[in-house]
């Protein structure tokens, strides 16, 4: 069965600092995605950044990148220059394979992140 | 808005009542979620439209859970006689493809089953 585990319940990182995020999963399939999405305290899930597992480059979205390292099966989020509005909850999720390619998302438990001034 | 609208935002209700939250994708948007996020935990899929279809409601606990999109917009989340272990924040998400990685999500609709 695909999981996702976020060791890391809560994170805080000093303003302007970089601050990695822990992800690891499991999966049987050769193909899949990796997604990390914020959730701030208004409650919505906001898309960060994505991953395929054949993407051979690590994906990067402006302060956002994704050290993915396939052999070790993790995907950690890495913010740089962290900002106060950075502080959220942050899932890691994975898709799970389905016939329609579909986004049936697993989630881990989350990391809450504190950024301090 | 331009974005996902749940409403109600805050529902608190008896045990064994009936409950509709609504979701309001964003316009164009084929493909809709419903996932659910209990206290400290991620999202857990619910179920997943593609137009007025319901391609995969393998996520529901059971069948106190429906969920419909007549017209393939608007999705109503159908929960009956509710017990307090559904207490939840029930998220809802469009995309304008099945299989692009970006969802939107809405706030959600916070339910309290007291």
């Amino acid at each position: 069965a695909q999981k996702i585990t976020q060791t890391q319940p809560g994170m805080f990182v000093q303003e302007k600092e970089a601050v990695t995020l822990d992800c690891t999963y499991d999966t049987s399939d050769q193909s899949y995605g990796l997604f990390w999405y914020k959730q701030p305290s208004s409650g919505e899930m906001i898309f960060l950044i994505y991953q395929g597992s054949y993407d051979e480059q690590n994906a990067t979205e402006g302060r956002y990148s994704l050290n993915f390292q396939k052999a070790r099966k993790s995907a950690n989020l890495v913010i740089s220059a962290s900002q106060l509005g950075d502080s959220a909850m942050y899932f890691c999720a994975m898709r799970e394979l389905t016939s329609g390619g579909y986004n049936k998302l697993i989630f881990g438990a989350g990391t809450r992140l504190a950024v301090h001034p | 808005g331009a974005g996902v609208s749940q409403t109600p935002s805050n529902k608190v209700t008896e045990k064994g009542k009936y409950v509709e939250l609504r979701c309001d994708p964003i316009s164009g948007h084929t493909a809709l979620y419903w996932y659910r996020q209990s206290l400290g935990q991620g999202p857990e899929f619910l179920i997943y439209f593609q137009g007025t279809g319901a391609a995969d409601d393998s996520g529901l606990p059971n069948d106190r859970f429906f969920a419909v999109r007549p017209e393939g917009s608007v999705s109503t989340l159908k929960i009956q006689r509710t017990e307090r272990g559904d207490s939840a924040v029930y998220l809802c998400a469009s995309s304008s493809q099945a299989n692009t990685g970006e969802l939107f999500f809405g706030e959600g609709s916070r339910l309290t089953v007291l």
